[in-house]
């Protein structure tokens, strides 16, 4: 069964942590996305990548950054997390060579509280 | 930039009930349109998309989804829910051709009472 894996699926932080959050896929996708979703906002774009080392701003990339070095892992960084960072926060693949049209691979997950 | 309408934010129905959920996008060259769901606890999950042919898709669980191109609007369908049915439903457009990402509605909660 084809998987995105995001390391974590609960977190704590405190204010002005630097926090790492990973996901790695089994799929052998080239694109890769960071999304935020919060209730009545749906889902928001953060980062994406369609290449190893390669990054492309989403809607809300602002106290954020990503690490792509392996084609399978992509990485979100919030370099000084602040409270309004609380929220959930899905990694998701997709093929290239179908675009991105042919839909989404997700994984499960992950809650960050920022205290 | 595109965008996903998704005017329904909560729906309440009892088991049997038909269920439509609205979705308009705006957006008026080719699309890509994709329901998604999320029960509780459990990540994303493809039900169904439309790429082009047939407007009426059918999708996994007994949903379909009509795409209507003159009214911009991928509605949901599903004749009789069941209370597993309870979950989350976002629709995502992909607007024209080539490596675009996919923009989500705000999504749906829909509740079934047993």
């Amino acid at each position: 069964d084809v998987k995105v894996t995001q390391s974590s699926r609960y977190l704590v932080k405190r204010t002005g942590e630097k926090v790492f959050l990973e996901c790695v896929q089994d799929m052998d996708h080239e694109n890769m996305f960071w999304y935020r979703q919060d209730p009545g906002l749906g889902l928001r774009l953060i980062y994406f990548s369609y290449d190893v080392k390669m990054k492309e701003k989403g809607d809300i990339p602002e106290g954020y950054s990503v690490s792509r070095e392996k084609k399978e892992r992509f990485s979100l960084i919030l370099e000084s997390a602040s409270t309004n960072q609380t929220s959930m926060y899905l990694c998701a693949s997709s093929l290239r060579q179908q675009g991105v049209g042919y839909g989404y691979t997700f994984g499960s997950g992950t809650r960050l509280t920022v205290v | 930039a595109q965008s996903v309408s998704q005017h329904n934010h909560h729906v309440i129905l009892s088991e049997a009930a038909s269920l439509e959920l609205g979705c308009n996008y705006s957006y008026g060259g080719t699309v890509n349109l994709f329901w998604y769901v999320q029960y509780p606890g459990q990540h994303l999950q493809l039900l169904l998309k439309y790429f082009s042919g047939d407007p009426l898709v059918k999708g996994i669980k007994g949903f379909e989804a009509e795409f209507i191109k003159s009214k911009f609007s991928f509605n949901l369908r599903k004749p009789s829910v069941q209370w597993s049915d309870t979950a989350e439903y976002f629709c995502a457009v992909k607007a024209g051709t080539g490596f675009q990402k996919l923009v989500f509605g705000t999504g749906t909660r829909l509740l079934v009472s047993p």
